[in-house]
């Protein structure tokens, strides 16, 4: 069980370019949560996602960011037209829905230049 | 609305010294508290939850719902100790976990 999949590890993009940040859950796991963290800041929930739903987005940016999760495929948060503020650790954790926590993925380190 | 706070953005203690990472929570109903842990250039993972009451790596958390706090405890602190400690709260029937904003400790030799 290779556990939690995140890609890439790092990416690097231009100012008003679209960045996708991948996670592939655990397997058996469906319930899928996003997460950002910024510099010298704590783990800032975005959006839990089940197969197709989106669950909670309470945490999502209004506008430019998009989360889905497909029936098929991993799950994929979408930033558009990025900016410099954006530049984040993002983190991807996966459930079974049950009583008990998390794992979380290695997360993808997005640089916006 | 749920809150999680860690009063303490870096703490600091010597080899050997006891270590206490605070923790407090806001949430009306009766949640259910975690410590995660992330050592440098690994993810976060889980450390201990408040239902298992156990010690992991010498670690021990009690919650106590009069103070509405989850402190986590070590008496005697190890140079591996050193990361970066995240207390989560999920709610009652939820799945989603809300982190507090992390304490980085630093065991000095």
């Amino acid at each position: 069980n290779a556990g939690v999949m995140q890609n890439p590890r790092h990416l690097v993009r231009r100012r008003g370019q679209e960045a996708r940040l991948r996670c592939s859950p655990m397997k058996g796991h469906s319930h899928v949560y996003w997460y950002r963290q910024l510099p010298e800041e704590g783990l800032k929930f975005m959006v839990y996602l089940q197969k197709e739903n989106i669950i909670d987005e309470s945490g999502m940016p209004k506008e430019r960011f998009s989360a889905e999760f497909p029936k098929e495929g991993p799950s994929i948060l979408r930033i558009q037209q990025v900016v410099r503020g954006d530049s984040a650790a993002y983190f991807c954790a996966s459930s079974s829905g049950g009583a008990y926590g998390y794992t979380f993925g290695s997360g993808t380190r997005l640089t916006v230049v | 609305a749920q809150r999680v706070t860690q009063p303490e953005k870096l703490l600091s203690v010597f080899k050997g010294a006891p270590v206490e990472l605070k923790c407090n929570y806001s949430y009306s109903g009766s949640p259910e508290l975690f410590w995660y842990v992330q050592y440098s250039r690994q993810r976060l993972q889980l450390l201990l939850r408040h239902i298992s009451r156990e010690s992991i790596k010498g670690f021990t958390a009690d919650l106590n719902k009069g103070e509405t706090s989850f402190h986590l405890k070590k008496p005697f602190a190890q140079e591996e100790d050193s990361a970066m400690y995240y207390c989560a709260l999920r709610g009652t029937g939820a799945n989603n976990l809300f982190f507090g904003t992390g304490t980085r400790l630093t065991v000095i030799p």
